[in-house]
């Protein structure tokens, strides 16, 4: 099946810097990509959605300045937290559509962040 | 709008036990159904999905039916084991809202030996 990468799978950085993420998917072509936030032992919350070549739609509450989304090729994704703090360490998600898949959605491995 | 319920965790089973998971659904067209696994530490992966009415998805031992009379798509395993310990969530993907997803919360299911 479609695969979806990201990277880093974890990472730790100090309070103040920015952290990219990347989400690749390897063997399609993703028109849409979304981003999830995980909370421990909670569900997924969608942050954005990304469309190819086009500015990321943000659901309701998400900082646009804070979570710097570029989708710009058909194949890579970049989620960049600026300015991280601690109250942003949390497990990213990234996922991927390709139309003609009946919709279904293929998941990174995630990425887990810690700002000390 | 769309939505997606399923039955509260967390789920502790001694291995061997009978699995359900409830699932039941809001939405506007005519979804597909999909069951996805996040083991501990990992992203989620694809369980098993249903694209129309009495469908049933099965993978590992796990089955799921699409049900529309009920609105419904419960997650069953005859016998679990221990490796099925995980995080399970229903979902759904609707081409009425340009197939965006709707999750359910998760259910964590933990099988003792």
């Amino acid at each position: 099946g479609a695969v979806v990468s990201q990277h880093p799978s974890w990472v730790i950085c100090k309070s103040g810097t920015s952290v990219k993420i990347e989400c690749r998917s390897l063997d399609f072509q993703a028109t849409t990509m979304f981003w999830y936030r995980q909370f421990p032992k909670q569900s997924l919350m969608l942050m954005a959605t990304s469309n190819e070549g086009s500015k990321a739609t943000y659901e309701q509450g998400v900082e646009k300045d804070k979570f710097l989304i570029n989708h710009a090729s058909l194949t890579l994704s970049t989620l960049t937290v600026t300015s991280a703090h601690p109250e942003d360490s949390s497990f990213y998600i990234c996922s991927a559509t390709e139309q003609g898949l009946s919709g279904e959605l293929f998941f990174g491995e995630g990425s887990r962040l810690t700002v000390l | 709008g769309d939505s997606v319920t399923q039955m509260e965790g967390p789920v502790t089973l001694s291995e061997e036990a009978f699995l359900t998971i409830n699932c039941t659904y809001t939405a506007t067209g005519y979804p597909s159904l999909f069951w996805y696994v996040q083991y501990p530490g990992e992203g989620l992966q694809l369980l098993l999905k249903a694209t129309k009415a009495d469908d049933k998805g099965s993978n590992k031992g796990f089955e799921a039916t699409y049900r529309k009379e009920t609105t419904s798509f419960h997650l069953e395993k005859g016998s679990v084991q221990v490796s099925d310990s995980a995080v399970y969530f229903c979902a759904l993907s609707d081409p009425s809202t340009g197939n965006q997803f709707y999750f359910g919360t998760g259910t964590s299911l933990t099988v003792i030996p």
